[in-house]
C-alpha cells in the first residue's frame, strides 16, 4: 500500500521554466491537497479537490495550476517559475467527510534559480 | 487572531522529562483535532486523533478542553527520537471539504 506518492523529489528549474509535479494516491480518497512550506514556516494550502473534475483554491494559488481528472491523480503545474515558488510541496489526500486526518506524500523540494 | 495557534518554542528538554505542548483554536465546533509530527525536511506524520474524551497512546496523551479552547499534548519519558516539530490541525469550518488549518508547529529538542 503505498499511499500519497508525489514525484519528482527534487528538481531545479529555471526562471520562467514550467514543470508539473505529479501526485497519486492508491486510497481510494475523493478530497486531495496542494500545500507549499517554506523554510521554519507552517504549511499553505494552494489548491484543492473534492472529487474527480472539481478543484478549488486554496490561500496561495497565485502562479499554479491543477487538474483532477481521475480519483488517483492531482497534479499541480508551475507555468512561469519565479524565485517566490522555492519552497518544498506536499500533497495530501484524505477520505471523504469532516473530520478525518489528511495523509501526505513525502514532498517535492523545488528550487527555482 | 489565528485559528490555531501554538508556541514555536524551541521546548528544550532533557532524556526521561515530561513535556506538554498547547494548541489553541478558535471558531469550531468540531468534533475531531489531529497532532502531526514533522521532522526536518519530512512530510507531516500524523500522530494522533484527538476527540472529546482525550486519546492514549505509549507515552502519548492528547487531550481536548473545549471549554477554554485548545488542544494538548503530553508525551512522557521523553527520547532524543522525539526530537521534532509538532503540528496541531482542525478542520476548516462546517463546509465538507475535509480541509484541515494547521498551526506553525512547535519544535521539540531532547538533549542527551
Amino acid at each position: 500500500n503505498a499511499g500519497v506518492t508525489q514525484t519528482p523529489k527534487f528538481r531545479i528549474l529555471k526562471i520562467g521554466q514550467s514543470m508539473t509535479l505529479q501526485c497519486t494516491q492508491d486510497m481510494n480518497h475523493n478530497y486531495m491537497y496542494w500545500y507549499r512550506q517554506d523554510p521554519g514556516m507552517g504549511l499553505k494550502l494552494i489548491y484543492y479537490s473534492v472529487g474527480a473534475g472539481i478543484t478549488d483554491k486554496g490561500e496561495v494559488p497565485n502562479g499554479y495550476n491543477v487538474s483532477r481528472s481521475t480519483t488517483e491523480d492531482f497534479p499541480l503545474r508551475l507555468e512561469l517559475a519565479a524565485p517566490s515558488q522555492t519552497s518544498v510541496y506536499f500533497c495530501a489526500s484524505t477520505a471523504l467527510g469532516q473530520g478525518q486526518p489528511q495523509h501526505f506524500g513525502d514532498g517535492t523540494r523545488l528550487s527555482i534559480l | 487572531r489565528k485559528e490555531v495557534e501554538q508556541d514555536p518554542g524551541p521546548f528544550n528538554v532533557p532524556e526521561g522529562a515530561t513535556v506538554a505542548f498547547n494548541c489553541t483554536y478558535s471558531n469550531s465546533a468540531s468534533q475531531s483535532f489531529f497532532w502531526y509530527r514533522q521532522d526536518c525536511r519530512k512530510e507531516p506524520k500524523l500522530l494522533m486523533s484527538v476527540y472529546s474524551s482525550g486519546n492514549e497512546d505509549g507515552r502519548f496523551t492528547a487531550q481536548l478542553n473545549r471549554a477554554s479552547q485548545y488542544i494538548s499534548l503530553l508525551i512522557r519519558d521523553s527520547k532524543l527520537s522525539d526530537s521534532a516539530t509538532y503540528l496541531c490541525a482542525k478542520p476548516h469550518g462546517s463546509s465538507n471539504t475535509g480541509k484541515l488549518i494547521f498551526g506553525q508547529g512547535t519544535t521539540l529538542q531532547v538533549k542527551p
